[in-house]
């Protein structure tokens, strides 16, 4: 059965301070994964993904992330946080497209100025 | 392009009340799922469908009923509410290549008393 954890529920940062969101994933076959972020009462807007290739993937808004097979994470950062990043992120492993994601419990923003 | 739409944005029911969530799509996906997002939970999926006429269960099916007899749409029905159900629903649609990832509806906020 595939899995996601997101070990921290809340991150508080300052502003211009750099970022790292842990996710760490169970998945059986070749991982598909995704960092989803939600702004307050608001859809899912997908910042990157990963299918294949370089293990270093670069998404929008400044995010990156990067794919360690051996450790089973897909750690998202961003070098210097702006007060708008201030959202809930989740990460997320499976199929490419066939309907069938496995979130993590999602991992709170707070920016400070 | 409006990508995927959800209605109605929020919904109160009685116990017991039966009603049906809609989500549309005109990105031509085969590929649509639905999610409910619960505090601390992330995302859990409840049905999804890989073409007219294809529906299966994901994680949380009980309670729901889905059918999709067009490409476009994929109701979610809810036959005999209960206050369990309340939740924060999302509708999301893929194509078959997952080129582009998800794309998610803005949600539906059901309260059910």
């Amino acid at each position: 059965a595939q899995s996601v954890t997101q070990p921290d529920i809340h991150i508080t940062v300052s502003e211009g301070a750099s970022l790292e969101l842990r996710c760490n994933y169970s998945y059986g076959a070749t991982p598909y994964l995704f960092w989803y972020v939600q702004s307050p009462g608001q859809g899912l807007q997908l910042l990157l993904k990963y299918f294949s290739g370089d293990t270093l993937v670069q998404g929008i808004k400044g995010f990156e992330a990067e794919f360690k097979r051996s450790q089973s994470s897909f750690n998202l950062r961003k070098p210097s946080v702006h007060w708008s990043d201030a959202a809930e992120y989740f990460c997320a492993v499976g199929p490419p497209s066939y309907g069938k994601l496995t979130f993590g419990q999602g991992t709170i923003l707070t920016v400070h100025p | 392009n409006a990508g995927v739409t959800q209605t109605p944005k929020f919904q109160v029911l009685k116990t017991g009340q039966s009603m049906t969530l809609q989500c549309a799509q005109d990105m031509n996906h085969e590929y649509m799922s639905w999610y409910r997002q619960d505090p601390g939970m992330g995302l859990r999926l409840i049905h999804y469908s890989v073409g007219a006429g294809i529906t299966d269960q994901g994680e949380v099916p009980n309670g729901y009923n889905v059918s999709r007899s067009t490409t476009e749409d994929f109701p979610l029905r809810l036959l005999s509410a209960a206050p369990s159900q309340t939740s924060v629903y999302f509708c999301a649609s893929s194509s078959a290549t997952g080129a582009y990832g998800y794309t998610f509806g803005s949600g539906t906020r059901l309260t059910v008393v």
